[in-house]
C-alpha cells in the first residue's frame, strides 16, 4: 500500500527554536493532514490542507502543501514546551482512509 | 456537537484471554469509523473501517476481528490474546465527503 515517509523520526531543540519536518510520499494526495499526538491520547488535528501549493498557518504553526502534490512540511516557529509530543502528517486520495507517516518525536528543552 | 468515546482507558489481559474494546459516536449519523494500533508510541497502522452498519474492511491479517453491531457503535475483539497484540489502540471517525479523522483517547492494551 502507500506509504509516507517523514523525518525527522526525532528532534531534541531548545525552547524558542523553529522546527521544521516534512513527509513526502510516491503517489500523489489531493488531502494533507498534520496531527499532534501527546502521550498516553489520541492525536489531535492540526492543520488540513487542501490545495497543490496551499500555505496554511495556525498561530505558530505553518504547513504547506506541495506543489507535486507528493509532499508536506510543518513548521513550528518559537517552539515552547507544550509542543512536545510526537507529530504525524497523513495524506489522502478520495474516500480511501488515511495513510500516515511514522511520526516525528518532538522534545523541547527548557 | 460530535464526541468519540472509547474504553476502557488501559487494559492488563493474560495471553489466551478473549478481548473486547468498545468506540462509540455521538453527534453524528453514519459515521466511518476505524480502528488503529500504535506500538511503541510511533506510527498508526490500520487495522479495521466501516462505512456503514455490518461493513468491515480489513487491512491487516491478524489475531483480530472488528464488528459494528450499531450505526455508532465500533467494536474491536480477539477470541485469544497473544503477546503482540500489546499496543495502544485508537479509535477513529469521519464523514464521507469531509477531510480528516477525529480520534478517540484510546485503550493501552497490555497482554502478560
Amino acid at each position: 500500500g502507500q506509504q509516507l515517509n517523514q523525518s525527522p523520526q526525532s528532534m531534541f531543540i531548545q525552547e524558542g527554536e523553529d522546527v521544521s519536518m516534512n513527509c513526502t510520499s510516491s503517489s500523489i494526495f489531493n488531502t494533507w493532514l498534520w496531527y499532534k499526538q501527546d502521550p498516553g491520547e489520541g492525536p489531535v488535528l492540526l492543520i488540513a490542507l487542501y490545495k497543490a501549493g496551499e500555505l496554511t498557518s495556525n498561530g505558530r504553526l505553518t504547513a504547506q502543501f506541495g506543489i507535486t502534490r507528493k509532499d508536506s512540511f510543518l513548521n513550528i516557529s518559537a517552539s515552547i514546551p507544550s509542543d512536545v509530543g510526537i507529530y504525524f502528517c497523513a495524506g489522502q486520495l478520495g474516500n480511501t482512509p488515511l495513510v500516515f507517516g511514522k511520526g516525528t518525536r518532538l522534545s523541547v528543552i527548557a | 456537537s460530535q464526541t468519540i468515546h472509547q474504553w476502557p482507558a488501559t487494559l492488563v489481559q493474560p495471553v489466551g484471554s478473549p478481548l473486547s474494546l468498545e468506540c462509540t459516536v455521538e453527534g453524528t449519523s453514519n459515521p466511518n469509523l476505524y480502528w488503529y494500533r500504535q506500538a511503541a508510541g510511533r506510527g498508526l497502522q490500520l487495522l479495521f473501517y466501516s462505512v456503514g452498519i455490518g461493513q468491515i474492511s480489513s487491512e491487516v491479517p491478524q489475531n483480530l476481528s472488528a464488528s459494528r453491531p450499531q450505526d455508532r457503535q465500533f467494536i474491536l475483539s480477539s477470541k485469544k490474546l497473544l503477546l503482540s497484540d500489546s499496543g495502544f489502540y485508537l479509535c477513529a471517525w469521519s464523514v464521507t465527503g469531509s477531510w480528516g479523522y477525529t480520534f478517540g483517547s484510546g485503550t493501552r492494551l497490555t497482554v502478560v
